[in-house]
């Protein structure tokens, strides 16, 4: 069974600071995708790593797939109250196309 | 409209009676999800679909059943619902592996 371990579960910071949250697994996925989720909607993508080592930007978040690609992990540079949401990666089996999410992590950025 | 949709948003059921949730995306898209969300847990795959008739079990998929005759449908039915399957359900849908899922809204379901 492949399975995602996601942390931390809760984030509670100040405005302005940074964070990382993890993900890590013992398989191996073809790619990891990382997903917000505000309250009452389903989760959006936020990007797809698929080489290892990759290293991807979007604006203040800078996500890395790590080189043996079975971990992963979200920086987000001076954390803002509208970054506040639920984080999730998500891992794609390479032979069945099984999309599987991580636990999550609640971020919570106080003004 | 074109997109994913599940219906209904809210349900109430009583132990033991069968419920369904639908689903319907537009997109024609081959792959189709369908996970249940419930608080420490994110997201848990409980049936997926890489293609018409074609379905396979995910973490999760004792107590229900799906099936997919129609490349944009993909219903989700409790047989007999039980308490523990109170919980959030969401459908989901990709083109191909490894691109991105979009998500329909959530069905609200709750039994008692």
């Amino acid at each position: 069974t492949q399975l995602l371990e996601q942390s931390p579960q809760f984030l509670s910071i100040q405005e302005g600071e940074n964070l990382t949250v993890y993900c890590n697994s013992s398989s191996v996925f073809s790619s990891l995708q990382w997903y917000r989720q505000e309250p009452g909607e389903g989760p959006v993508l936020l990007v797809t790593v698929v080489t290892g080592g990759e290293v991807k930007k979007l604006k203040r978040l800078t996500f890395q797939f790590g080189d043996a690609r079975k971990d992963s992990s979200l920086h987000i540079t001076a954390a803002q109250p509208g970054d506040t949401g639920l984080y999730l990666c998500a891992g794609i089996s390479s032979n069945t196309g099984k999309l599987i999410f991580g636990q999550g992590t609640t971020l919570q950025v106080k003004p | 409209d074109a997109g994913i949709t599940q219906s209904p948003r809210y349900k109430i059921t009583e132990t033991g009676r069968q419920v369904t949730l639908m689903c319907h995306q537009t997109w024609s898209h081959s792959y189709m999800f369908w996970y249940r969300q419930d608080l420490g847990h994110g997201l848990r795959l409980i049936y997926y679909s890489a293609a018409a008739d074609i379905t396979d079990k995910g973490e999760v998929p004792d107590g229900y059943v799906v099936s997919r005759s129609k490349t944009e449908n993909f219903p989700l039915t409790l047989e007999s619902a039980t308490r523990s399957q109170t919980s959030v359900y969401f459908c989901a849908s990709s083109s191909r592996r490894s691109t991105e899922a979009f998500f329909g809204q959530g069905t609200r379901l709750t039994v008692v």
